[in-house]
C-alpha cells in the first residue's frame, strides 16, 4: 500500500511570491492535515480537510490556504511568502480523525 | 506555555541500554497519546499510541500514560543504533495533534 506522497521534496522560492504544495494521501483515506516543522517551533498545525471541507484550521495567517479534491489529495497555498515561511511541510492522511496519522516526506520550503 | 512539553536533548546512550524518553502535557481533556519518530529528512513515523491510562507495549517499545500526573513515557529496551531518530510525542486535542519538539537520541555501537 502506497504511503502519503508530497510533491515537490525542495522549493526555493523569494519573499513575496506564492507556492502550492501538493499531497496525495494513503488510498481511502479521507481526512489530510498539514503541519508546519520549524527548529524552533516545531510542528504545528495548519489545517484539516475532509471530504473536500476545510473542517478545522490552527492559528495561522491567512496567507496560509488549502483544498482538497474529491479523490482526497490536498494542496496548500501560500501567498506572499516571508522568510519565515521557510520550514518542512507535512502532510498527514487518516481515515477520519488524527489518532492514526501517517505523514508524507514533506516539502522543505526556503524562502531567499 | 506549549501544551506538550518534551526536553529536546540530545541523549546519548550506548547500545543495549533502556531508554527513557518523556513529556508532560496541561490539558486534562486529552485521552489520546502518540509517539512518533523522525528520521532525519524524513516524515514523522507514527511508532504507537494509547488511549486514556495504562501501558502499551509493541515489541521492543512501551509507552505509558500517567494521566494523574499528566506524564507520557516511551521506554525502548534492548536500543539499537536503528534507533537513533527524534521521538516526537503528542496529544490529540480532538481536531489536530499536539506535539512536543521532539528528543534526540542517539545510539552509540
Amino acid at each position: 500500500k502506497a504511503g502519503v506522497t508530497q510533491t515537490p521534496r525542495y522549493l526555493i522560492k523569494t519573499r513575496g511570491q506564492q507556492v502550492t504544495l501538493s499531497c496525495s494521501p494513503i488510498s481511502g483515506h479521507r481526512s489530510v492535515s498539514w503541519y508546519q516543522q520549524t527548529p524552533g517551533q516545531g510542528l504545528q498545525f495548519l489545517f484539516e480537510y475532509f471530504s473536500e471541507t476545510q473542517r478545522n484550521k490552527g492559528n495561522f495567517p491567512g496567507r496560509f490556504s488549502g483544498r482538497q479534491f474529491s479523490n482526497s489529495r490536498s494542496e496548500m497555498n501560500v501567498s506572499t511568502l516571508e522568510l519565515g515561511d521557510s520550514a518542512l511541510y507535512l502532510c498527514a492522511s487518516s481515515l477520519g480523525g488524527s489518532t492514526e496519522a501517517f505523514f508524507g516526506q514533506g516539502t522543505r520550503l526556503t524562502v531567499v | 506555555q506549549k501544551e506538550v512539553e518534551q526536553d529536546p536533548g540530545p541523549l546519548s546512550v550506548p547500545e543495549g541500554a533502556i531508554v527513557s524518553l518523556n513529556c508532560t502535557y496541561s490539558n486534562s481533556a486529552f485521552q489520546y497519546f502518540m509517539w512518533y519518530r523522525q528520521y532525519s529528512r524524513k516524515g514523522p513515523e507514527l511508532l504507537m499510541y494509547t488511549y486514556s491510562s495504562g501501558n502499551k507495549e509493541d515489541g521492543r517499545f512501551t509507552a505509558q500514560v500517567d494521566k494523574s500526573s499528566k506524564y507520557i513515557s516511551l521506554f525502548i529496551r534492548d536500543s539499537q543504533p536503528s534507533d537513533s531518530a527524534t521521538y516526537l510525542c503528542a496529544t490529540y486535542s480532538g481536531y489536530a495533534l499536539n506535539f512536543g519538539k521532539g528528543t534526540s537520541l542517539l545510539v552509540t555501537p
